[in-house]
């Protein structure tokens, strides 16, 4: 049990485009839903908490109008990335946190480039 | 805010010995949770054992414990029986204890690649 997926696995776009990643928890509903950001060799930034049904609190510095999330459902979150740029290009990771166990459960990541 | 400092970006330990992950963290609240997890090549993040702050004992999980020292603000990863599978990333994380339901997200220190030696 406890399974969040993430879609793509992986995306390659061109400058200026917008790219859409979806977060899934699968077999349970999630009230809040967070998402990270890791570089290479880097740890995981918190970039954004999203409750299902409200608007997504940004941590400082991750810009809101760059990065659109949308928790409409207890089981789906999306991130876009509006008007990608290369320095956008990172893996981007979810994480679902259930009430019952109090636990974050994470998705396995989409690594983005953006040429 | 709270920062989470892993001074070891390495360590390497002989398969069957004993290795000990080193985390110190910076908070003002008295409330919190502590994790380590695991990122394998793979990238997918996987809970190794978390502790409650306001719990003395220290928390257990098969071969991997912890020695958390609240007024040292230290919680270290003991893994007993180091195993080829244990080979990854080990990042320590923290997480205010938030009242009246939620939950915060987490800040992570920056990681030990850990290495196991055949």
């Amino acid at each position: 049990g406890a399974v969040v997926s993430q879609h793509p696995s992986r995306v390659i776009c061109k400058s200026g485009t917008s790219v859409k990643i979806e977060c899934r928890s699968l077999d349970f509903q999630a009230t809040t839903m967070f998402w990270y950001r890791q570089f290479p060799k880097q740890s995981l930034m918190l970039m954004a908490t999203s409750n299902e049904g409200s608007k997504a609190t940004y941590e400082q510095g991750v810009e809101k109008d760059k990065f659109l999330i949308n928790h409409a459902s207890l089981t789906l979150s999306t991130l876009t990335v509006t008007s990608a740029h290369p320095e956008d290009s990172s893996f981007y990771i979810c994480s679902a946190w259930t009430s019952r166990a109090d636990t974050q459960y994470f998705g396995p990541g989409t690594r983005l480039t953006v040429l | 805010a709270q920062t989470v400092t892993q001074s070891q970006p390495e360590m390497s330990v002989q398969e069957a010995e004993t290795v000990t992950l080193s985390c110190t963290y910076d908070t003002s609240e008295s409330d919190y949770y502590l994790f380590w997890y695991k990122q394998p090549p793979s990238r997918q993040m996987i809970l190794v054992i978390r502790q409650e702050a306001y719990k003395q004992q220290n928390a257990t999980e098969n071969r991997f414990s912890v020695n958390f020292q609240k007024a040292a603000k230290s919680f270290s990863l003991k893994i007993s029986d180091s195993q080829l599978g244990d080979a990854a990333m080990y990042f320590c994380a923290y997480r205010s204890a938030r009242s009246g339901g939620g939950a915060d997200g987490l800040t992570f220190g920056k990681g030990t690649h850990l290495i196991i030696q055949p």
